[in-house]
């Protein structure tokens, strides 16, 4: 079963830390995605990346950052953590352009961040 | 123009009824059309999509009705279950797909039994 794989489900991180969020997809998709999810705000897109060693801003770029070392893993960084990135982030992957006719999101479970 | 509308915010329903969400676009552009799912504490998983040179695609239990000169489509659950209570979003994206959809906000379905 394909599948994208975030390493933490919860996570509890002190103001102005550091915070990696990992995720792995095994599907071989050239597309990955990081959005939060927030109540009421629906899913908001941060970074995305098209390839290796490429990434895109999306909607909300601001105090995060993102790294594609392998076409599998795709990190978000808060490099100084907030208690206003308090949420839901979400990764998710897709085909490429070049790669065949399925064009839907395949999307983790989720990690949910408090920054206390 | 990038925006997706969705209503309603929350919907419920009783179980054996009909649930029926809509969302609206601006941007022409979109020409492809999918509905997500989500159930508590679990990533939305694609349910059915749609491209606009049909007016109506159904899979089971669930339709999207597409009226491209009104800008809108929307969901219907038919014969609505307890099953069916998750979070719902519409989206939209254009050439080049799986590279840049945007989300409506969501609506929370409950069903009762």
């Amino acid at each position: 079963d394909v599948k994208v794989t975030q390493s933490s489900r919860y996570l509890v991180k002190r103001t102005g830390e550091k915070v990696f969020l990992e995720c792995v997809q095994d599907m071989d998709h050239e597309n990955m995605f990081w959005y939060r999810q927030d109540p009421g705000l629906g899913l908001r897109l941060i970074y995305f990346s098209y390839d290796v060693k490429m990434k895109e801003k999306g909607d909300i770029p601001e105090g995060y950052s993102v790294s594609r070392e392998k076409k599998e893993r795709f990190s978000l960084i808060l490099e100084s953590a907030s208690t206003n990135q308090t949420s839901m982030y979400l990764c998710a992957s897709s085909l490429g352009e070049g790669q065949n006719a399925n064009y839907g999101y395949t999307f983790g479970s989720g990690t949910r961040l408090t920054v206390v | 123009q990038q925006q997706v509308k969705q209503s309603p915010q929350s919907l419920i329903v009783q179980k054996g009824g009909i649930s029926i969400i809509n969302c609206a676009y601006e941007n022409t552009a979109f020409d492809y059309f999918p509905w997500y799912q989500q159930f508590p504490g679990k990533g939305p998983a694609l349910l059915i999509a749609i491209r606009p040179d049909v007016s109506e695609k159904k899979e089971g239990r669930f339709t999207i009705s597409f009226n491209k000169s009104a800008k809108q489509f929307s969901l219907h659950i038919m014969d609505s279950q307890p099953g069916d209570s998750a979070t719902y979003f519409c989206a939209a994206s254009m050439f080049p797909y799986g590279q840049n959809f945007v989300f409506g906000p969501g609506t929370r379905l409950s069903v009762l039994p």
